[in-house]
C-alpha cells in the first residue's frame, strides 16, 4: 500500500487556478493503474473529480471537465490537479487516492487531504 | 444531489446490527461489481471497508458486510460498537465504456 501526500496553496483567489500535487511514496506510480482526485466541501459528501493513468490518459467528472486537468509526472513519482476559474463553491478538502490492486476504482490508499479555500 | 442515494442517518445501540442502503441505477450499482463502502471519522480521510460488493480489505473487521439486490447495495454493521460511529459512503464505478466514479451522499451512524 503506497503512501500519498497532497501539497499546494491552501488559499486561492476567485477566478484563479487551484493547483495541487500528490506525491507517491512506498511504490512506483507505474505500479498502479489509475490515480484519483476526490474532494469534500466542508460538512458535505465526497465528489470524484477525475483520474489519470500512469500513461497520461485521463477521465473527468462531467460536471467539472471544462475546468479540470489532471496530469502525471513519472520522473517525480507524482500526479497533479489543476482546477481553473474557481469560485467559493470549490472550497473543499482535496484528497488524492489510489485504487486497491485488482479492484477497479475502489480506493485503499488516501492522502491526509489538503483544505483549499477560495477567497479574496 | 448525489448520484447514489443513502439515508442521511442511521442509529443503533451497542451490540445491535444496522444496515445502510445505497440506491443507484442499472448503469452503476446494478450493472457492475465495482461497489465499495468507506468509513470516515471526523477530520480523517475515508477508509475502504468493503470492495467488490462483498469483500473486506485486510485488517477490516468481519462485523462489516456488504450485499446487493438489484440497483441497491447495502452495508451491514453487526455487533455495533462505539468506534463505529462515523460517516459511511457508498461508491460505484460505472465501467470502462463511460468511466466515472459515483459516491453516495453519506450516512451518519450514531451509536446510542
Amino acid at each position: 500500500q503506497v503512501q500519498l501526500q497532497e501539497s499546494g496553496p491552501g488559499l486561492v483567489k476567485p477566478s484563479g487556478t487551484l493547483s495541487l500535487t500528490c506525491a507517491v511514496s512506498g511504490g512506483s506510480i507505474t505500479g498502479s493503474d489509475w490515480w484519483t482526485w476526490v474532494r469534500q466541501p466542508p460538512g458535505q459528501g465526497l465528489e470524484w473529480i477525475g483520474e489519470v493513468y500512469h500513461s497520461g490518459s485521463t477521465n473527468y467528472n462531467p460536471s467539472l471537465s471544462s475546468r479540470v486537468t489532471i496530469s502525471v509526472d513519472k520522473s517525480k513519482n507524482q500526479f497533479s490537479l489543476k482546477l481553473s476559474s474557481v469560485t467559493a463553491a470549490d472550497t473543499a478538502m482535496y484528497y488524492c487516492a489510489s485504487e486497491l490492486p485488482g479492484a477497479a476504482r475502489q480506493f485503499d490508499s488516501w492522502g491526509q487531504g489538503i483544505l483549499v479555500t477560495v477567497s479574496s | 444531489q448525489s448520484a447514489l442515494t443513502q439515508p442521511a442517518s442511521v442509529s443503533g445501540s451497542p451490540g445491535q446490527s444496522i444496515t445502510i442502503s445505497c440506491t443507484g441505477t442499472r448503469s452503476d450499482v446494478g450493472g457492475h461489481s465495482f461497489v465499495s463502502w468507506y468509513q470516515q471519522h471526523p477530520g480523517k480521510a475515508p477508509k475502504l471497508i468493503i470492495y467488490d460488493i462483498i469483500k473486506r480489505p485486510s485488517g477490516v473487521s468481519n462485523r462489516f458486510s456488504g450485499s446487493t439486490s438489484g440497483n441497491t447495495a447495502s452495508l451491514t454493521i453487526s455487533g455495533l460498537q462505539a468506534e463505529d460511529e462515523a460517516d459511511y459512503y457508498c461508491s460505484a464505478y460505472t465501467g470502462a465504456s463511460a468511466p466515472r466514479v459515483l459516491f453516495g451522499g453519506g450516512t451518519k451512524v450514531t451509536v446510542l
